[in-house]
């Protein structure tokens, strides 16, 4: 069964500090890989997906397809990073299916 | 309009009533999506998916909520017989095909409050 796991609800750091937001996925096709981020008070948005190669606001996520992984990370935290976000897998190009999310807390 | 709109941006209701939530995509956009947000469980995502058909292709098993789309652009998400459990944030997105990805434009979402 297709499956995207975040196994942290809350990650808490401080600026500056690096972060690491994780998200293992379950899919026995070629997977193609989100992350959306939902700041507070404003809508669900597209942070980066894979196929890009991008880095975005300083954050960048690799896939792993041996460890069936796609961490997001940045290396240097800042405050306005705090979020929730959200670790996504397109199945079928027809439906995505969402992790659970994490809330990122940069504190200052 | 340029984005995602959905209406009523709150909505209350009594156990049991059935309710009604509206979502404006964008042009073009062959394919809506209804997602749940349940803040109180961990910030679930709850999927639920729906191509260019009338009716929903997928969707939660108890069968109390459905999807229509009487225009290509307007999805309503209906649940009938509302729990308390149903108290969420009702999140409608439409996907854009961008070279290949199936990328998603959110609306703001419709907090539905069952009493």
């Amino acid at each position: 069964a297709q499956r995207v796991t975040q196994p942290e609800k809350l990650l808490s750091v401080f600026k500056g500090a690096p972060v690491e937001l994780k998200c293992n996925y379950s899919y026995s096709g070629s997977p193609e890989l989100f992350w959306y981020v939902q700041y507070s008070r404003q809508r669900l948005q597209l942070l980066l997906r894979h196929i890009s190669r991008e880095s975005i606001k300083g954050f960048t996520a690799d896939l792993n397809k041996g460890e069936t992984s796609f961490h997001l990370k940045k290396p240097f935290a800042q405050e306005e990073d705090s979020a929730m976000y959200y670790c996504a897998l397109n199945i079928n190009t027809d439906k995505l299916i969402f992790g659970t999310g994490t809330r990122l807390q940069v504190f200052p | 309009g340029a984005g995602v709109s959905q209406s009523p941006r709150y909505k209350v209701a009594k156990r049991g009533r059935d309710v009604a939530l509206r979502c404006d995509s964008i042009s073009g956009h062959v394919t809506l999506y209804w997602y749940r947000q349940t803040l109180g469980q961990g910030s679930e995502v709850l999927t639920y998916s729906q191509s260019d058909a009338q009716r929903d292709k997928s969707g939660r098993p108890s069968g109390r909520f459905s999807a229509e789309r009487p225009e290509r652009s307007v999805s309503t998400l209906k649940i009938q017989r509302t729990e308390q459990g149903d108290s969420a944030v009702y999140l409608c997105a439409s996907s854009s095909q961008d070279g290949g990805a199936n990328v998603l434009t959110f609306g703001a979402g419709s907090r539905l409050t069952v009493l």
